[in-house]
């Protein structure tokens, strides 16, 4: 069964460092979500992504991130400058519809 | 605006017991509702879904029916198995809001042997 995929699952990081964050959506899918969760908080969602552009974003979603598809495959989240508050889980997840499929996530962790 | 509230966890079951969390909804027009599940060091997997009013989801012996009339989305299993400890999302996608998907809290649920 096709499923989403997220590099790194672990990323630790200097506050003030930049991020890349990895997802393969599922391959026939056209729809892409970024979605955190702090520890212990709610899972909140960042931003969605459609015909390469950002079709919603949240307050969240300040100028310090960038959402990109490079290529067919990949869709990354890039937090420029990483604050502290930024430790969280992010999940990506992809849809074709109004179902949405979730990768495993990547838990970033800034000191 | 839209909001999803689930009963607060753990809840914690012995094996074979009746499961039920609670979920409620507020949302304009009529959202479809879902349920997550997230098994210990794995992401989120899609449950169940209904889309509208009086549908039932189920799913591996998971069932949830869409009341619109209490606004809620209760997910309930006859018989609980250690298997189904995780912790579980209540989720709503609003019309009126795009895509994007509306998260409750999280139930931890944990089923003893």
């Amino acid at each position: 069964e096709p499923e989403v995929t997220q590099t790194p699952s672990h990323q630790v990081t200097q506050m003030g460092q930049e991020v890349i964050l990895r997802c393969v959506p599922i391959s026939n899918h056209l729809y892409f979500y970024w979605y955190r969760q702090i520890l212990g908080q709610k899972v909140e969602f960042l931003v969605s992504f459609y015909n390469n552009e950002i079709s919603e974003k949240s307050e969240i979603f300040d100028d310090q991130f960038s959402v990109e598809r490079p290529d067919g495959s990949n869709f990354t989240l890039k937090i420029r400058s990483t604050k502290l508050e930024d430790s969280a889980m992010y999940f990506c997840a992809s849809s074709y519809s109004d179902t949405q499929y979730f990768g495993p996530g990547t838990r970033l962790t800034v000191l | 605006g839209n909001s999803v509230t689930q009963m607060e966890g753990p809840v914690t079951l012995s094996e074979e017991a009746f499961l039920t969390i609670n979920c409620t909804y507020t949302a304009t027009g009529y959202p479809s509702l879902f349920w997550y599940v997230q098994y210990p060091g794995e992401g989120l997997q899609l449950l169940l879904k209904a889309t509208k009013a009086d549908d039932k989801g189920s799913n591996k012996g998971f069932e949830a029916t869409y009341r619109k009339e209490t606004t809620s989305f209760h997910l309930e299993k006859g018989s609980v198995q250690v298997s189904d400890s995780a912790v579980y999302f209540c989720a709503l996608r609003a019309q009126a809001a795009g895509n994007k998907l509306t998260f409750g809290g999280g139930t931890r649920v944990l089923v003893k042997p």
